[in-house]
């Protein structure tokens, strides 16, 4: 155990529909990731948070949209999704120079 | 740009011998360095970094990694590897002055019994 959750752990949604993914942390971490892994493909960095204020958008496609209420939650929220955006999504957060704690993924399919 | 190579996909080894695991790393910063593994259908565990001090660092289960600036090295070495090592471990660096964190492809270690 991380201290880092993600839910769902697993999502199979159509490519019309709409849903988000949850990551929470009460370690008191400055920074929270977002990467997705998909099979034969490296850890893709897709979004970096600090202090609720996006650092990073890897060049990630509008479909996917991040939010960062607060130091403690982030959310991806997911529409009109493609079958190549089937994946394992990450999250993870980090106090700011060292190592990143990561939740155990959400398995999503889309179909 | 910073960036991570794992210039091996999988390793193979026979258990009871010692296992070396590659990376190389470039940032344009001190480089903090890490690995993790990974086990099927998990998220990621962290085993060990360094951020500074001295080269050889230990980590969680028996690992350890040495770092050689001139050649911009962080090898993942066991002394005697298990058949329960078998999983997915990957490099990754961080520009100290930055957040980002970015990570190599990954290497497959499969030990034998």
């Amino acid at each position: 155990e991380t201290g880092v959750t993600q839910t769902p752990r697993h999502l199979v949604m159509g490519m019309t529909n709409k849903k988000s993914l949850k990551c929470e942390q009460h370690l008191g971490h400055n920074a929270m990731y977002w990467y997705k892994q998909s099979a034969k493909k490296p850890l893709e960095l897709m979004f970096v948070y600090n202090f609720k204020e996006q650092t990073e958008n890897n060049s990630v496609p509008s479909r996917f949209s991040p939010e960062c209420p607060n130091s403690s939650h982030l959310f991806l929220h997911l529409h009109t999704l493609q079958p190549e955006d089937s994946a394992l999504y990450l999250c993870a957060s980090s106090p700011r120079g060292a190592e990143a704690f990561f939740g155990q993924g959400t398995r999503l399919t889309v179909v | 740009a910073q960036s991570v190579a794992q210039p091996e996909d999988q390793v193979n080894v026979a258990e009871g011998n010692p296992l070396t695991v590659k990376c190389t790393y470039s940032v344009s910063g001190n480089p903090y360095l890490f690995w993790y593994v990974q086990y099927p259908n998990r998220g990621l565990q962290f085993l060990l970094k360094y951020i500074t001090g001295d080269n050889l660092v230990k980590g969680s289960y028996g690992f350890e990694a040495e770092f050689n600036k001139s050649q911009t090295s962080f090898h993942l070495k066991k002394p005697s590897a298990l058949v329960s090592d078998s999983a997915l471990y990957f490099c990754a660096v961080r520009d100290g002055n930055t957040d980002k964190l970015i990570f190599g492809t990954g290497t497959r270690l499969q030990v034998f019994p």
